[in-house]
């Protein structure tokens, strides 16, 4: 099965610097990234995705990159603020599949 | 109105108990999924299904069984109940989309289980 790493598991930033959240992945048939993010007490929601057949997305201050040859990719989010604080997951899935498989998780913490 | 509905949001219960947890998608997915988040906060697939297989991640104890009686309704059912089984369960729901590719997962609210 896929196994997906996630890295860092805590990270601090002050508000205003940028964020990076770093994955890995096993499986090459996999081909559907996407990012989740998590509040204290809710739902994972999804913040921004990325399929195998794109290098780079990018959703106003957050970006994903993906680099299908050395399987990771990556989140990046910019102009941090203090609601950006919250646990952030990835994911690997296919499409022909029926499992999302999640890294372990980026607790981000923003500092006013 | 709710994409991924669970009941209850909070269950207490004794070691040794038979509970369910509900799980109901309006949004005409046709895969579901049942995720533990423990203390650590890693999400880990317990189930998924759609009309077609279940997939049972071979380390879910069989205590655990998901029963669907339609498309829009995953339930969990948990039998002997057990200390180690307090978490938070979350059901999830996805589509083939266009182009035969696989939609996001959609969550519901969480079910947060403790066993006393």
């Amino acid at each position: 099965g896929e196994n997906v790493e996630q890295h860092p598991s805590t990270l601090s930033v002050q508000e205003g610097d940028s964020a990076v959240i770093k994955c890995t992945y096993s499986d090459s048939a996999s081909n559907y990234f996407p990012w989740y993010k998590q509040e204290l007490g809710k739902r994972p929601q999804l913040i921004i995705d990325i399929r195998s057949n794109v290098g780079e997305k990018k959703d106003q201050r957050i970006a994903v990159t993906l680099n299908k040859t050395a399987k990771h990719f990556s989140l990046h989010i910019t102009e941090t603020q203090p609601e950006d604080s919250a646990v952030y997951f990835c994911a690997a899935a296919q499409n022909t599949g029926n499992q999302f498989y999640f890294g372990t998780g980026t607790s981000l913490t923003v500092i006013p | 109105d709710t994409a991924v509905s669970q009941t209850p949001k909070y269950l207490v219960t004794q070691m040794g108990n038979d509970k369910s947890i509900k799980c109901e998608q309006n949004l005409g997915h046709d895969t579901m999924y049942w995720y533990k988040q423990d203390s650590k906060k890693f999400l880990k697939i317990m189930f998924s299904y759609n009309n077609k297989e279940l997939i049972i991640n071979e380390t879910v104890p069989n205590r655990f069984s998901p029963k669907s009686p339609d498309k829009a309704h995953l339930n969990l059912h948990i039998n002997s109940l057990e200390l180690g089984d307090s978490a938070v369960y979350f059901c999830a729901s996805s589509q083939e989309i266009t182009g035969r590719r696989i939609s996001e997962a959609f969550f519901g609210q969480g079910t947060r289980l403790t066993v006393v």
